[in-house]
């Protein structure tokens, strides 16, 4: 079983609905991080987190620590948020990332 | 403050040749990492150096692949005699060396082997 879990494993969705992609680990971990990459592209750091909530935008995470559990939300969606997007864990400070397989998003117009 | 560079973007090689990536980590990073993604396959950890150490190697294939992080220039992932296996999108992540978890990654550089 991977360390990282990710749901669905692919999505698609309609312009302006809401998203919600989610990450279980079964780890301990000091952080965990959500990254986009849209195809044939480099990789994009959304979001860190080791406790609670984070929004930037449109976008939000948050993370259960007991439950070993994290979600992305997507508000508003819109066909330019098209990409895959990665769930990663660091079991300690500065140590190396355990990635999900990710969730590949198509939203149509 | 320009971000993690990497070079070259894409890169093609025949069967036994030799592939070096390069990666510039954002100025002030000292530890980078270096990760592959394989087609349709989910990003794999493959090297963990800082300035000329090697700290963590366990995803490194044990045969062909080296990787450096020299005193001065950029990091290099080498790959010797190259099969079709190889092939794939080389990602490096560089972070700073305080205490945390920022990282940041590179564009990534694709390696077809023919």
């Amino acid at each position: 079983k991977n360390e990282v879990e990710q749901s669905p494993q692919n999505l698609t969705a309609q312009e302006g609905e809401f998203i919600t992609i989610n990450c279980s680990y079964s780890v301990g971990i000091s952080a965990l991080h959500w990254l986009q990459q849209h195809p044939g592209g480099g990789i994009v750091s959304l979001f860190m987190l080791s406790s609670g909530k984070k929004k930037h935008g449109r976008l939000i995470a948050t993370i259960n620590i007991q439950e070993k559990h994290s979600s992305l939300h997507i508000t508003a969606s819109h066909p330019r948020d098209s990409a895959v997007y990665i769930c990663a864990v660091g079991k300690s400070s500065g140590d190396k990332l355990t990635f999900g397989t990710g969730t590949r998003l198509a939203v149509r117009p | 403050n320009a971000g993690v560079m990497q070079n070259p973007r894409h890169l093609v090689r025949r069967r036994g040749q030799e592939a070096r990536l390069r990666c510039s980590p954002m100025k002030g990073h000292s530890h980078v990492y270096w990760y592959r993604q394989l087609p349709e396959e989910g990003l794999k950890f493959m090297v963990y150096l800082q300035k000329e150490n090697i700290i963590d190697e366990s995803g490194m294939p044990k045969e062909r692949f080296s990787a450096e992080f020299p005193k001065e220039g950029p990091s290099i992932l080498r790959i010797q005699q190259v099969v079709r296996g190889d092939s794939a999108a080389y990602f490096c992540a560089s972070s700073p060396p305080s205490i945390g978890n920022t990282i940041y990654f590179g564009e990534g550089s694709w390696l077809t082997v023919v």
